[in-house]
Parts: structure tokens; sequence; C-alpha cells
């Protein structure tokens, strides 16, 4: 069975600060890893995601995420965060050969000040 | 348009009333999904159609009914619903149902439900 945990509902940083969304997994298999933003009043959009390769991977908008097999984790970074940065964070896993279907974790907003 | 629309954006309805959400993509993907999102909680999987062929029931309440006429079109009908059933309910599509390497879900923006 697959689960996603991220740690802190609410993260909040200053303009320019290093942004760090974590999130840990659970799976049985090799998980496939996403992360998604939500901005408000729209759906979700990917970010990012590992399938299988390279365990830095870039995405949009200046994020990166490692994934990290003996830590079962996949945190997400920005090195300075931007004003409209300012969303609902969700990290997701599905499994190669498993559960096909990703389980979303309970979200992380970030809040960005001046 | 393009991606994937839903309608209506907001719905206000009575524990009594029956209505439809409707969510359509333009993407040309066999699977559609239907999740429900309430604040500070995962996003629950519902439903689930493969080539309009329904493939998952995630134990929904019967309140709850999807239709899924083409591979382009989903409905959730709703009756007799409860306050607690109050959410963002989202729309997804896929190209195939195994989400993982080149294959992703596209969502809608949402329909947010209230329920008096």
């Amino acid at each position: 069975a697959q689960s996603v945990t991220q740690l802190g509902s609410h993260v909040s940083v200053s303009e320019g600060a290093l942004v760090l969304l974590r999130c840990n997994y659970s799976s049985s298999v090799p998980p496939y890893l996403f992360w998604y933003v939500q901005y408000p009043n729209q759906g979700l959009q990917l970010l990012l995601k590992y399938t299988t390769g390279a365990t830095l991977v870039k995405g949009i908008n200046g994020f990166e995420a490692e994934f990290k097999k003996s830590e079962t984790s996949f945190h997400l970074t920005k090195p300075s965060a931007h004003m409209s940065d300012a969303a609902e964070y969700f990290c997701a896993v599905s499994e190669f050969g498993g559960s096909y279907i990703p389980t979303f974790g309970r979200g992380t907003s970030l809040i960005v000040h001046p | 348009e393009t991606g994937v629309t839903q309608t209506p954006r907001h719905l206000v309805m009575g524990m009594t009333n029956k209505k439809s959400l409707k969510c359509e993509q333009h993407l040309g993907h066999n699977a559609m999904y239907w999740y429900k999102q309430s604040a500070k909680k995962p996003l629950e999987l519902m439903f689930v159609y493969n080539f309009k062929e329904q493939t998952e029931n995630n134990s929904v309440p019967s309140r709850f009914s999807p239709e899924c006429p083409n591979s382009s079109h989903l409905f959730l009908h709703l009756h007799t619903l409860q306050p607690e059933d109050s959410a963002l309910y989202l729309c997804a599509s896929s190209q195939a149902l195994i989400v993982g390497g080149d294959n992703e879900q596209f969502f809608g923006p949402g329909t947010r439900l209230t329920v008096l």
C-alpha cells in the first residue's frame, strides 16, 4: 500500500528565502512521485515528477525535488521564493506495477511574506 | 476550450435537490477521474473511468452517481446530499490509466459545492 506524509500544513517564508516543503512516502514497490501546485480557485497543476533515472528532478517555476530512496523522501525546494509562489502544494505517489492511481498528501500551504 | 473544463464552478444546493456536475476534457484522453477535496484532507478518489467503463468506485455513497457517456465527458449526479458533502469536486483526465512515466493527470478547476 502507498501513502504520503507532508510535514507541516503551513510553511511561511520571506520573499527571496529558500523554500523547503517536505514529503515522505511509503511504497512497497518502486514509486512514481509527483508534486502538484494549486493556486486559489484553480485545479492542480503538475510541478514535477520522478519516474526513473536521475534522482534530482527539475520542474517548472524554478522548483526541484530530490528522490532519496534511503530516506523515502521527495522534498520540494526552490532557492528563492517569489510572492507568486504562494499556493497549496501537494505531494503524490503511485506505484509502478502496483496501485496505478496516485495517492495524495494533505497539502502544504506556502505563505510568502514581502 | 482547452484542457479540462468543469461546470458549474460554484453550486449551492439544498439537501433535497438534484443537481449534476459536468466535466469535459479536450485532450483526447481515455481515463477520467472524480476527486473530492476537503479542507486539509488528502484528495479523495471517488470514481475512475477508462474508455467509458467504470474501474474504481472508492466506497462512495450512492447519493453520488457518476456517468461517462463517452471518453470526453464525465458527469457527477448529486441527490439528497448532506452538509458534510460540501467540498471542491475535481475532475481529472489522463491518456492511460497507469499514472506515471509519460502519463500524467490533468485537472480541471473544480466545482465548489455547498450543501445547505
